[in-house]
């Protein structure tokens, strides 16, 4: 069971705009540690889509955003596309676990 | 060009022992902390392991504290993973990952990986 939570999946239709949502605790998201959000297309490494909450990498398209509220974080994926077809990870420090916590992984299903 | 090479994986018994290595290259190796990531088959990513730039500092998962041992040497821009009493459960993929500067800030480079399998 994982100290984050995800939705399992989400999908939409080319174009259309999802959200992942990612939910923790007073020891993660709570005390103020920042999230980050990967995305693993299939067969591949993760990839760093979303650091400190909202802020993007170099070279990550806009279409991603990510937000954060209370213990709570989303990552907006708008105007999805087929190659937005991969699994979305969060992750964040813990401060009782003394260590890195990943959420369970939010598989993406463009319609 | 930042680049994670891994390698060392393979088939081991259950309770044998396995070294993990990281070269790092395109980025000063010294600056950064370093983790290691798995992903069992089919499931999703859990944090292993992290060290601290001169190696003075290290953390792990508690599936793993006791058993595994993460290690650096920066004059050759190498990290290790040191596993043993090696269960069926530690059966993943690992991951090399360099940890971004601020602190508990995510990992923004990641190698491609090197499969460990524990099985008799």
């Amino acid at each position: 069971q994982s100290v984050l939570t995800q939705p399992p999946s989400v999908s939409g239709a080319p174009g259309q705009r999802v959200t992942i949502s990612c939910t923790g605790s007073s020891s993660n998201i709570g005390a103020g540690y920042d999230v980050h959000w990967y995305q693993q297309l299939p067969g591949t490494a993760p990839k760093l889509l979303i650091y400190g909450n909202s802020n993007r990498p170099s070279g990550v398209p806009d279409r991603f955003s990510g937000s954060k509220s209370g213990t709570s974080v989303s990552l907006a994926i708008t105007g999805l596309q087929a190659e937005d077809e991969a699994d979305y990870y969060c992750q964040s420090y813990d401060s009782s676990l003394s260590g890195y916590v990943f959420g369970p992984g939010t598989e993406v299903t463009v319609l | 060009e930042v680049q994670l090479v891994e390698s060392g994986g393979g088939l081991v018994q259950p309770g044998g022992s396995l070294r993990l290595s990281c070269a790092a290259s395109g980025f000063t190796f010294s600056t950064y902390w370093m983790s290691w990531v798995r992903q069992a088959p089919g499931k999703g990513l859990e944090w292993v392991a992290n060290i601290k730039q001169d190696g003075s500092e290290k953390y792990y998962v508690d599936s793993v504290k006791g058993r595994f041992t993460i290690s650096r040497d920066n004059a050759n821009n190498s990290l290790y993973l040191q596993m043993t009493s090696l269960r069926a459960e530690d059966t993943a993929v690992y991951y090399c990952a360099r940890d971004r500067i601020t602190a508990y800030g995510g990992s923004d480079y990641w190698g491609q990986g090197t499969l460990v399998t524990v099985s008799s």
